[in-house]
Protein backbone atom coordinates (compact mmCIF):
# COMPACT_ATOMS: atom_id res chain seq x y z
CA UNK A 1 0.00 0.00 0.00
CA UNK A 2 1.06 3.86 0.15
CA UNK A 3 3.65 4.76 2.37
CA UNK A 4 3.79 8.80 2.80
CA UNK A 5 6.68 10.27 4.39
CA UNK A 6 6.71 14.12 5.87
CA UNK A 7 9.47 15.92 6.57
CA UNK A 8 10.61 18.14 8.58
CA UNK A 9 8.39 16.65 11.95
CA UNK A 10 8.91 20.25 13.39
CA UNK A 11 9.35 23.72 11.81
CA UNK A 12 9.99 27.11 13.43
CA UNK A 13 10.07 29.95 11.62
CA UNK A 14 9.80 34.56 12.29
CA UNK A 15 7.08 35.97 11.08
CA UNK A 16 7.42 37.35 7.40
CA UNK A 17 9.68 34.27 6.45
CA UNK A 18 8.63 31.24 4.49
CA UNK A 19 7.98 27.74 5.50
CA UNK A 20 8.16 24.89 3.41
CA UNK A 21 7.28 21.32 4.53
CA UNK A 22 8.14 18.35 1.69
CA UNK A 23 6.26 14.67 1.71
CA UNK A 24 7.39 11.73 -0.89
CA UNK A 25 5.37 8.99 -1.46
CA UNK A 26 5.82 5.22 -2.62
CA UNK A 27 2.69 4.67 -4.87
CA UNK A 28 3.39 5.63 -8.63
CA UNK A 29 -0.85 5.41 -9.11
CA UNK A 30 -1.49 7.80 -6.66
CA UNK A 31 -3.27 10.83 -8.11
CA UNK A 32 -4.53 13.27 -5.72
CA UNK A 33 -2.62 14.90 -2.82
CA UNK A 34 -4.30 17.23 -0.31
CA UNK A 35 -2.49 19.42 2.92
CA UNK A 36 -4.33 19.51 5.76
CA UNK A 37 -4.15 22.15 8.63
CA UNK A 38 -4.85 20.81 11.80
CA UNK A 39 -4.86 23.52 14.84
CA UNK A 40 -4.74 22.45 18.62
CA UNK A 41 -7.95 20.63 19.56
CA UNK A 42 -9.68 20.87 16.00
CA UNK A 43 -10.40 18.47 13.39
CA UNK A 44 -7.93 18.79 10.19
CA UNK A 45 -8.80 21.10 7.58
CA UNK A 46 -8.34 21.11 3.82
CA UNK A 47 -5.80 23.86 2.87
CA UNK A 48 -4.84 23.41 -0.69
CA UNK A 49 -4.92 19.93 -3.01
CA UNK A 50 -3.35 18.73 -6.11
CA UNK A 51 -3.83 16.45 -8.71
CA UNK A 52 -1.62 14.39 -10.41
CA UNK A 53 -2.08 16.20 -14.13
CA UNK A 54 -0.66 19.72 -12.34
CA UNK A 55 2.62 20.24 -11.40
CA UNK A 56 2.00 23.60 -9.01
CA UNK A 57 -0.80 25.04 -7.69
CA UNK A 58 -0.77 28.43 -5.78
CA UNK A 59 -4.01 30.33 -3.86
CA UNK A 60 -3.18 33.48 -2.16
CA UNK A 61 0.23 32.84 0.52
CA UNK A 62 -0.04 28.63 0.04
CA UNK A 63 1.59 27.18 -2.66
CA UNK A 64 2.12 23.35 -3.65
CA UNK A 65 4.55 21.74 -6.41
CA UNK A 66 4.16 18.29 -7.06
CA UNK A 67 7.16 16.43 -8.87
CA UNK A 68 5.17 12.82 -10.11
CA UNK A 69 8.77 11.79 -11.46
CA UNK A 70 10.44 11.65 -8.30
CA UNK A 71 7.31 10.92 -6.07
CA UNK A 72 7.45 13.85 -3.81
CA UNK A 73 5.33 17.18 -3.25
CA UNK A 74 5.91 19.89 -1.07
CA UNK A 75 4.04 23.07 0.93
CA UNK A 76 4.81 26.54 0.56
CA UNK A 77 3.65 28.97 2.63
CA UNK A 78 4.83 32.88 2.40
CA UNK A 79 4.60 35.66 4.45
CA UNK A 80 4.28 33.41 7.54
CA UNK A 81 1.48 34.82 10.42
CA UNK A 82 1.54 33.78 13.77
CA UNK A 83 -2.06 32.05 13.05
CA UNK A 84 -0.27 29.81 10.44
CA UNK A 85 0.94 28.12 13.53
CA UNK A 86 -0.51 24.45 13.62
CA UNK A 87 -0.02 20.95 12.76
CA UNK A 88 0.80 20.53 8.99
CA UNK A 89 -0.28 16.93 7.58
CA UNK A 90 -0.01 15.83 3.66
CA UNK A 91 -1.54 13.19 1.96
CA UNK A 92 -1.78 10.89 -0.90
CA UNK A 93 -4.31 8.45 -2.61
CA UNK A 94 -5.55 7.03 -5.47
CA UNK A 95 -8.45 7.14 -7.62
CA UNK A 96 -11.69 7.28 -5.19
CA UNK A 97 -9.73 8.18 -2.64
CA UNK A 98 -10.32 5.28 -0.56
CA UNK A 99 -7.21 4.79 0.67
CA UNK A 100 -5.94 8.04 1.81
CA UNK A 101 -2.87 7.86 3.95
CA UNK A 102 -1.39 10.53 5.80
CA UNK A 103 2.28 11.82 6.60
CA UNK A 104 3.35 12.07 10.02
CA UNK A 105 2.80 15.70 10.02
CA UNK A 106 4.48 18.84 10.67
CA UNK A 107 4.56 20.97 13.58
CA UNK A 108 4.83 24.66 12.51
CA UNK A 109 5.43 27.35 14.78
CA UNK A 110 5.60 30.74 13.65
CA UNK A 111 7.10 33.72 16.34
CA UNK A 112 6.04 37.03 15.89
CA UNK B 1 -24.85 22.36 4.54
CA UNK B 2 -24.20 21.52 7.45
CA UNK B 3 -20.22 19.44 8.66
CA UNK B 4 -19.64 16.07 9.45
CA UNK B 5 -20.62 15.13 13.10
CA UNK B 6 -19.37 12.35 15.04
CA UNK B 7 -21.14 11.05 18.55
CA UNK B 8 -20.14 10.78 20.85
CA UNK B 9 -17.56 13.51 21.48
CA UNK B 10 -15.67 11.84 24.26
CA UNK B 11 -15.86 8.48 25.64
CA UNK B 12 -14.17 7.00 28.73
CA UNK B 13 -14.19 2.94 29.15
CA UNK B 14 -12.40 0.15 30.47
CA UNK B 15 -9.87 -2.43 29.07
CA UNK B 16 -11.93 -5.43 27.55
CA UNK B 17 -14.95 -3.23 26.90
CA UNK B 18 -16.67 -2.61 23.47
CA UNK B 19 -17.47 0.71 22.23
CA UNK B 20 -19.65 1.76 19.10
CA UNK B 21 -18.46 5.46 17.40
CA UNK B 22 -21.16 6.99 15.08
CA UNK B 23 -20.55 9.64 11.78
CA UNK B 24 -22.99 11.27 10.24
CA UNK B 25 -21.47 12.83 6.97
CA UNK B 26 -22.25 15.39 5.01
CA UNK B 27 -25.74 15.55 3.17
CA UNK B 28 -24.91 14.18 -0.51
CA UNK B 29 -21.35 12.54 0.85
CA UNK B 30 -21.35 8.68 -0.11
CA UNK B 31 -18.27 8.10 1.03
CA UNK B 32 -16.91 7.90 4.89
CA UNK B 33 -13.88 7.04 5.92
CA UNK B 34 -12.16 6.51 9.66
CA UNK B 35 -8.48 7.32 10.85
CA UNK B 36 -7.27 7.25 14.43
CA UNK B 37 -4.98 9.95 15.65
CA UNK B 38 -2.58 9.71 18.19
CA UNK B 39 0.34 11.48 19.36
CA UNK B 40 2.88 9.29 18.29
CA UNK B 41 1.31 7.26 15.38
CA UNK B 42 -0.12 10.45 13.79
CA UNK B 43 -3.10 10.19 11.48
CA UNK B 44 -3.79 5.79 10.88
CA UNK B 45 -6.07 4.99 7.97
CA UNK B 46 -8.96 2.49 9.80
CA UNK B 47 -11.04 2.01 6.56
CA UNK B 48 -13.44 3.49 4.28
CA UNK B 49 -16.96 3.24 3.28
CA UNK B 50 -18.67 3.96 -0.03
CA UNK B 51 -22.50 2.60 -0.34
CA UNK B 52 -23.05 0.26 2.19
CA UNK B 53 -19.65 -1.48 1.01
CA UNK B 54 -16.02 -1.13 2.58
CA UNK B 55 -13.72 -0.54 -0.28
CA UNK B 56 -10.73 -0.42 1.96
CA UNK B 57 -9.05 -1.23 5.27
CA UNK B 58 -5.59 -0.21 6.79
CA UNK B 59 -3.28 -2.23 8.92
CA UNK B 60 -5.89 -2.92 12.49
CA UNK B 61 -6.36 -6.00 13.69
CA UNK B 62 -10.15 -7.47 13.81
CA UNK B 63 -11.27 -5.88 16.88
CA UNK B 64 -11.98 -2.74 14.54
CA UNK B 65 -14.68 -2.92 12.18
CA UNK B 66 -17.40 -0.52 10.64
CA UNK B 67 -20.24 -0.13 8.91
CA UNK B 68 -22.14 2.45 6.87
CA UNK B 69 -25.83 2.73 6.48
CA UNK B 70 -28.32 2.90 3.44
CA UNK B 71 -28.39 6.84 4.54
CA UNK B 72 -24.40 6.81 4.20
CA UNK B 73 -24.06 7.38 8.51
CA UNK B 74 -21.53 4.97 9.79
CA UNK B 75 -20.38 3.26 12.72
CA UNK B 76 -16.84 2.07 13.79
CA UNK B 77 -16.57 -0.58 16.69
CA UNK B 78 -14.26 -1.71 18.80
CA UNK B 79 -14.19 -4.55 20.73
CA UNK B 80 -11.77 -5.76 23.91
CA UNK B 81 -10.67 -2.18 24.20
CA UNK B 82 -6.94 -2.56 25.12
CA UNK B 83 -5.46 0.89 27.00
CA UNK B 84 -3.61 1.36 23.57
CA UNK B 85 -6.93 1.96 21.62
CA UNK B 86 -6.94 5.95 23.69
CA UNK B 87 -7.03 7.94 20.47
CA UNK B 88 -8.94 10.60 19.13
CA UNK B 89 -11.15 8.93 16.21
CA UNK B 90 -11.62 10.95 13.10
CA UNK B 91 -14.42 10.09 10.11
CA UNK B 92 -14.08 12.21 7.20
CA UNK B 93 -16.86 12.42 4.55
CA UNK B 94 -16.33 12.98 0.34
CA UNK B 95 -18.53 12.64 -2.61
CA UNK B 96 -17.26 10.07 -4.57
CA UNK B 97 -13.62 10.93 -5.67
CA UNK B 98 -13.12 14.24 -4.26
CA UNK B 99 -11.63 15.86 -1.03
CA UNK B 100 -12.35 14.22 2.39
CA UNK B 101 -13.58 16.95 5.43
CA UNK B 102 -13.35 15.82 8.84
CA UNK B 103 -15.81 15.60 12.04
CA UNK B 104 -14.79 17.15 15.25
CA UNK B 105 -13.72 13.67 16.41
CA UNK B 106 -14.21 11.37 19.21
CA UNK B 107 -11.52 11.27 21.87
CA UNK B 108 -11.83 8.01 23.40
CA UNK B 109 -9.71 6.96 26.82
CA UNK B 110 -9.37 3.78 28.22
CA UNK B 111 -8.76 3.00 31.52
Amino acid sequence: GENVEQHPSTLSVQEGDSAVIKCTYSDSASNYFPWYKQELGKRPQLIIDIRSNVGEKKDQRIAVTLNKTAKHFSLHITETQPEDSAVYFCAASGYNNNDMRFGAGTRLTVKP
Amino acid sequence: KAGVTQTPRYLIKTRGQQVTLSCSPISGHRSVSWYQQTPGQGLQFLFEYFSETQRNKGNFPGRFSGRQFSNSRSEMNVSTLELGDSALYLCASSPSQETQYFGPGTRLLVL
